[in-house]
């Protein structure tokens, strides 16, 4: 089973809300990692957990919180956001970090700030 | 500088009519080299994963290939349903995951 979950599936939020994704794997993958894709963009790389420590951080802003509550679960946490926010938000797994693995992909979170 | 380019940027077929894709990379330390397909509003889907020049891997109509400079994603007599953007990644030895920018690909009936 190469299946990784996010809910929910859609969110709309203002720009005064607070709000969580949540991402879960249980494939044993003990790399995660958020990216956020903007429409006909590539993903581009939020963070990275490796063993639930955070390893990569590519200068996001502090609006965007993530937290690695166990090896399975990953969230975002997201505060003050604003329209220019608005995405696709990927979760990905995968064996490991830094190396060879490839990553699985769940189907998203399609974000809206009004 | 490290890049990953993909090409063409967009592809319309006709059903049967085989071509390929191709991702053209300058990493340091090339550590793998990654395929997707992902469908319009959902996450990639992982098909292919390539570690040396030489490589190459088949799955139903898709065959990937590896140089020491490129990757072709060869798609032979496809069907509407091959329709999706299909993305490369790199995985450089700075631990290091970059995405190219995708070519989307149409096969008409």
């Amino acid at each position: 089973d190469t299946e990784v979950t996010q809910t929910p599936k859609h969110l709309v939020m203002g720009m005064t809300n607070k709000k969580s994704l949540k991402c879960e794997q249980h494939m044993g993958h003990r790399a995660m990692y958020w990216y956020k894709q903007k429409a006909k963009k590539p993903p581009e790389l939020m963070f990275v957990y490796s063993y639930e420590k955070l390893s990569i951080n590519e200068s996001v802003p502090s609006r965007f919180s993530p937290e690695c509550p166990n090896s399975s679960l990953l969230n975002l946490h997201l505060h003050a956001l604003q329209p220019e926010d608005s995405a696709l938000y990927l979760c990905a797994s995968s064996q490991g970090s830094g190396g060879y693995y490839e990553q699985y992909f769940g189907p998203g979170t399609r974000l809206t700030v009004t | 500088e490290d890049q990953v380019t993909q090409s063409p940027e967009a592809l319309r077929l006709q059903e049967g009519e085989s071509s390929s894709l191709n991702c053209s990379y300058t990493v340091s330390g090339l550590r793998g080299l990654f395929w997707y397909r992902q469908d319009p509003g959902k996450g990639p889907e992982f098909l292919f994963t390539l570690y040396s020049a030489g490589e190459e891997k088949e799955k139903e109509r898709l065959k990937a290939t590896l140089t020491k400079k490129e990757s072709f994603l060869h798609i032979t007599a496809p069907k509407p349903e091959d329709s999706a953007t299909y993305l490369c990644a790199v995985q450089a030895s700075g631990n290091q995951f970059y995405f190219g920018t995708g070519t989307s690909l149409t096969v008409i009936p």
